[in-house]
């Protein structure tokens, strides 16, 4: 079965450091996004990426972060200083078409900002 | 009032029972709404999609949403240990991007 890939499982950095998340998306799906969920919290929006372009993004997406997909396949967060509280699960995930239907979610990337 | 309120449990019920789960929200404009099951410091995995009022059953599970009363249900029938987990109720307007609770604890005890 497709599914959303995710590296690496765990990244630990230390703070004002560089980090980048990867994904590979469902291959026919055409819509990217990036979720963030602080431990204990809910799953936030970070950003809605399509056609090369950011569609959508949160409060959060601040200048700290930017998307980017590189190639045919991978996906990837940059989040340029990190901080303590950027600490957190990032879930990339993907859909066919669009908010109006289903997002199907990778593991996740477990980042530590020490 | 929180967009999208979901009693965090935890929830423990014995194996075999049926099992009700619930969100509550507060923009009218919800049309499409899903569950999602996480276990621990896994990604959310889709269980149900709905869109507008009604049911939709899938095997033990039965989605439920109550648009007037803004509110739904996810129904686990004949519970397993499997299935303890934490389930998020998610929703969307069709042009905005999709809105977590904070999701419910559950346990089944064999």
């Amino acid at each position: 079965e497709p599914e959303v890939t995710q590296t690496p499982s765990h990244q630990v950095t230390q703070m004002g450091q560089e980090v980048i998340l990867r994904c590979v998306p469902i291959s026919n799906h055409l819509y990217f996004y990036w979720y963030r969920q602080i431990l204990g919290q809910k799953v936030e929006f970070l950003v809605s990426f399509y056609n090369n372009e950011i569609s959508e993004k949160s409060e959060i997406f601040d200048d700290q972060f930017s998307v980017e997909r590189p190639d045919g396949s991978n996906f990837t967060l940059k989040i340029r200083s990190t901080k303590l509280e950027d600490s957190a699960m990032y879930f990339c995930a993907s859909s066919e078409g669009g908010v109006n239907t289903e997002a199907f979610f990778g593991q996740g990337t477990r980042l530590t900002v020490v | 009032q929180k967009e999208v309120e979901q009693d965090p449990g935890p929830l423990s019920v014995p194996e075999g029972a049926i099992v009700s789960l619930n969100c509550t929200y507060s923009n009218s404009a919800f049309q499409y709404f899903m569950w999602y099951r996480q276990y621990s410091r896994k990604g959310p995995e889709l269980l149900m999609y709905t869109y507008s009022s009604g049911n939709k059953e899938d095997g033990r599970f039965t989605a439920q949403v109550d648009k007037s009363s803004k509110y739904i249900s996810l129904f686990i029938r004949d519970s397993q240990p499997s299935d303890s987990a934490t389930y998020l109720c998610a929703m969307h307007t069709g042009n905005t991007p999709l809105v977590f609770g904070k999701g419910t604890r559950l346990s089944v005890i064999a």
